[in-house]
């Protein structure tokens, strides 16, 4: 199975800041990640598909990067409402993975 | 817009069977893979199932096989999982989810997921 190791697990920033989650595959997937949100009671959202592609209707301070093992997830000023949990998810062979989760706190 | 509905879940004894169902809306059902994750209570996603358009391909992580059936009915828009010889460590969020490719061959992750529909495996 390929694991997929988040970090960090938890995060505290204030409204305005740059957040960057990262995400380690344990082999070589390409491009095959996507980025979710979910918010608390709540399905998660697809925000980020194919490492680095906008969901359409995702607001654009939503970006991510990467490729091979290595991929970063970033929020470019951090608001209110993107308090959550957020997940990555590898498709590139089943079983599909998920990282842990990094929850998401504003100072 | 996509919709996806789960019913089905509940309370149920060790041992015991669940069949959940999922009503899907607004898409071209027959066109996309779907699936099912689950989430137990204050845990991370776990990816259970997938089926493939036709539902002639289905996939399961190991932990169910042999004890879950993923099934569809493209003329009904709605997607199933029949649950057996069920564990306390089955307990989850159940979500139905459509994968992202259309008309695809292979999966791309989740798109669009349902509310989810609780089970709880206890005596």
């Amino acid at each position: 199975d390929i694991q997929m190791t988040q970090s960090p697990s938890s995060l505290s920033s204030s409204v305005g800041d740059r957040v960057t989650i990262t995400c380690q595959a344990s082999q070589d997937i390409s491009n095959s990640l996507n980025w979710y949100q979910q918010k608390p009671g709540k399905a998660p959202k697809l925000l980020i598909y194919d490492a680095s592609n906008l969901e359409t209707g995702v607001p654009s301070r939503f970006s991510g990067g990467g490729s091979g093992t290595d991929f970063t997830f970033t929020i470019s000023s951090l608001q209110p409402e993107d308090i959550a949990t957020y997940y990555c998810q590898q498709y590139d062979d089943l079983p599909i993975t998920f990282g842990q989760g990094t929850r998401l706190e504003i100072k | 817009q996509v919709q996806l509905v789960e019913s089905g879940g509940g309370l149920v004894k060790p041992g015991g069977s669940l069949r959940l169902s999922c009503a899907a809306s607004g898409f071209t059902f027959s066109d996309h893979y779907m699936t099912w994750i689950r989430q137990a209570p204050g845990k991370g996603l776990e990816w259970v199932s997938y089926i493939g358009r036709s539902g002639s391909t289905v996939y399961y992580i190991d932990s169910v096989k042999g004890r879950f059936t993923i099934s569809r009915d493209n003329a009904k828009n709605s997607l199933y999982l029949q649950m057996s010889s069920l564990r306390a460590e089955d307990t989850a969020v159940y979500f139905c989810a459509r994968d992202r490719g259309v008309y695809s061959s292979s999966w791309y992750g989740v798109d669009y997921w349902g509310q989810g529909t609780l089970v709880t495996v206890s005596s």
